[in-house]
């Protein structure tokens, strides 16, 4: 199947910094990557979905200046924690849909970014 | 809006079967996906049902009732590995464009000896 690579794996970051994380699709091109946000023991909400060459589409209560998203080719997305604060401590992961798939219903996703703030 | 309903947590013991079923509520609907993840790990896809019926692959069935807007997860012989969350995932039109794929809370499964 495809692969979704997310780096890096963990990041710890004083409160105040930015952080950025890297989605990749390694064997296809992706037009839309997806940014989740999990809590321990629960469910993955979306935050972000990622369009190259345009603007993400925000999901409710997300905030845009703090999660900036950049989808600049059709095989990386980068989505940036900018001044994180503890608040901001969560495991955050990526997913895009393989175009070769027959259905484009199955989301691949990357391994997760598992951000602690201080 | 969109809601999704599943069990929190599900136990059951090796090589029986169980059953997680998982309820939605979504304003457009293309289909329900399943994933499974363990702790600390990715979500891998396990099935999906865009049509009213069952779906096989393998250890695995995933039933949907659109009009009961319904469907459930089906493990046969269970085994230890199976131990994971389980996540519904509905995938519905998002806006005038695009697509939406909205996860269920998720079930835990605890698989006993």
């Amino acid at each position: 199947g495809a692969v979704v690579s997310q780096h890096p794996s963990r990041v710890i970051c004083k409160s105040g910094t930015s952080v950025k994380i890297e989605c990749r699709s390694l064997d296809f091109q992706a037009t839309t990557m997806f940014w989740y946000r999990q809590f321990p023991k629960q469910s993955l909400m979306l935050m972000a979905t990622s369009n190259e060459g345009s603007k993400a589409t925000y999901e409710q209560g997300v905030e845009k200046d703090k999660f900036l998203i950049n989808h600049a080719s059709l095989t990386l997305s980068t989505l940036t924690v900018t001044s994180a604060h503890p608040e901001d401590s969560s495991f955050y992961i990526c997913s895009a849909r393989d175009p070769r798939e027959e259905t484009g219903e199955k989301l691949f996703f990357g391994s997760g970014t598992q951000l602690s703030v201080l | 809006g969109q809601s999704l309903e599943q069990p929190s947590e599900v136990t059951a013991v090796e090589g029986a079967i169980v059953q997680i079923n998982c309820t939605y509520q979504t304003s457009g609907f293309y289909g329900l996906s399943w994933y499974q993840q363990h702790d600390g790990g990715a979500p891998t896809f396990l099935s999906y049902n865009a049509l009213d019926g069952l779906e096989e692959t393998g250890r695995f069935s995933s039933f949907l009732s659109r009009s009961d807007s319904y469907g459930y997860l089906l493990l046969q012989e269970l085994q230890m590995k199976d131990s994971a969350s389980y996540f519904c995932a509905v995938s519905s039109p998002r806006d005038n464009y695009g697509q939406n794929f909205v996860f269920g809370p998720g079930t835990r499964l605890s698989v006993l000896p």
